[in-house]
């Protein structure tokens, strides 16, 4: 496909419980982005990654939270032990990552729930 | 570090109205500026966005122009629809320090009635 790809869509899972949330980006794009937006809220960094280089993680709420990107290909968001407060849609983003326009492509998201 | 501050919503319009979304930034270096809308169920996507000061990005009925001596970039349209209805985001992304993270404002939700 064209667009960044995230799985699954939704993800009910119960407290305690570990997840592993996927996304593919744009063939082409070095950088790619985690963010979390809970409801009726804006936009929170999670990770960022760039190429070969080590990624940015100054995001990471907590160290129940940690993420992997194979090359510049698929990424996988990773929460252990998860909480309620965890509930909240996870948006992937890709960008070409050219000096001066970081556009951001993104997910359709997956929406996770906590019970 | 960078910030972005957009005006609080929700902003109630009725249709055919004129629509302005304050945005200002705080930033080192010279960032690029971008509108970003996310219509209801969907993901974030690119609106307009701007490389420079003083440039115009437009699309859609939308402009917004990239104001270096007010820190502003603020989003218009002259004349707004229902199907407009959504939340904007305005965000910045520059090489500061060497990072590349993006600044997000909060959103601003857009109500548009018949």
């Amino acid at each position: 496909g064209a667009g960044v790809s995230q799985s699954p869509s939704n993800k009910v899972t119960e407290k305690g419980k570990d997840v592993e949330l996927r996304c593919d980006p744009i063939s082409g794009h070095t950088a790619l982005y985690w963010y979390r937006q809970r409801l009726g809220q804006g936009l929170e960094f999670l990770i960022y990654f760039q190429g070969n280089s080590a990624p940015d993680k100054s995001g990471l709420p907590s160290d129940r939270f940690s993420a992997e990107r194979t090359g510049e290909s698929v990424s996988t968001l990773t929460i252990q032990r998860t909480q309620q407060e965890d509930s909240a849609v996870y948006l992937c983003a890709s960008s070409l990552l050219i000096a001066g326009d970081n556009e951001q492509f993104f997910g359709p998201g997956t929406r996770l729930t906590v019970l | 570090g960078n910030s972005v501050t957009q005006m609080e919503g929700p902003v109630t319009l009725s249709e055919e109205a004129f629509l302005t979304i304050n945005c200002t930034y705080t930033a080192t270096g010279y960032p690029s500026l971008f509108w970003y809308v996310q219509y209801p169920g969907e993901g974030l996507q690119l609106l307009l966005k701007a490389t420079k000061a003083d440039d115009k990005g437009s699309n859609k009925g939308f402009e917004a122009t990239y104001r270096k001596e007010t820190t502003s970039f603020h989003l218009e349209k002259g004349s707004v629809q229902v199907s407009d209805s959504a939340v904007y985001f305005c965000a910045l992304s520059g090489n500061s320090g060497g990072s590349y993270i993006p600044t997000f404002g909060r959103g601003t939700s857009l109500i548009v009635h018949p």
